[in-house]
């Protein structure tokens, strides 16, 4: 069944990095646009970065622009999210999503925690 | 910046009842509007899109309507699984997402 499965979070110190990984199955990955959302404890949805399917076209919040790097590997079937200069602020459940028309599939979420 | 609104914050209903939420945006964003309901401990999960079609498995009680910067998700008869949160988010311009949210509970 079409399935994303995200990894990589953890406890992470201020000005810390990780690196988050979307891993995709039961759809042709290579044709979708892909999304990281993420939600911090007890607030809403808030949407980070965007990724078109062949990777040419990427965009940022402009709360993490210039800290976080989205990438994929259409041949792994994975998204990835580099996350650098963390502070505490993106403390957060990171989601994957596809994104053909608004976002259709979601993973289950994965949690970082940036704290000293 | 596209800013998307969500009223009322939160809306109290009684099951088998109408619920009407709202959203708006800051400017146009034709039909590249999208609903959502999330539940606690849960991944969000896509309603309708194009403001007005229903996602594949959603019931029929749901229904989108609205462009431009006005739209609505109706739930027309609540059922005990529908107490939830409900996020409408627009794809027009993918340099902003989401409203604040909608949280409908039981009256």
């Amino acid at each position: 069944q079409v399935q994303l499965v995200e990894s990589g979070g953890g406890l992470v110190k201020p000005g810390g990095s990780l690196r988050l990984s979307c891993a995709a199955s039961g759809f042709t990955f290579s044709d979708y646009y892909m999304s990281w959302i993420r939600q911090a404890p007890g607030k809403g949805l808030e949407w980070v970065s965007y990724i078109s399917s062949s990777g040419s076209t990427i965009y940022y919040a402009d709360s993490v622009k210039g800290r976080f790097t989205i990438s994929r590997d259409n041949a792994k079937n994975s998204l990835y999210l580099q996350m650098n200069s963390l502070r505490a602020e993106d403390t957060a459940v990171y989601y994957c999503a596809r994104s053909p028309h608004g976002m259709d599939v979601w993973g289950q979420g994965t949690t970082v925690t940036v704290s000293s | 910046e596209i800013v998307m609104t969500q009223s009322p914050a939160t809306l109290s209903v009684s099951p088998g009842e109408r619920a009407t939420l709202s959203c708006r945006a800051s400017q146009s964003v034709s039909s590249n509007l999208a609903w959502y309901q999330q539940k606690p401990g849960q991944a969000p999960r896509l309603l309708i899109y194009g403001a007005s079609t229903r996602a594949t498995g959603i019931p029929a009680r749901f229904s989108g309507s609205g462009s431009g910067t006005e739209f609505t998700l109706t739930i027309s008869s609540l059922q005990s699984e529908d107490f939830a949160v409900y996020y409408c988010q627009q794809y027009n311009n993918w340099l902003s997402g989401f409203g604040p949210g909608t949280k409908v509970d039981i009256k």
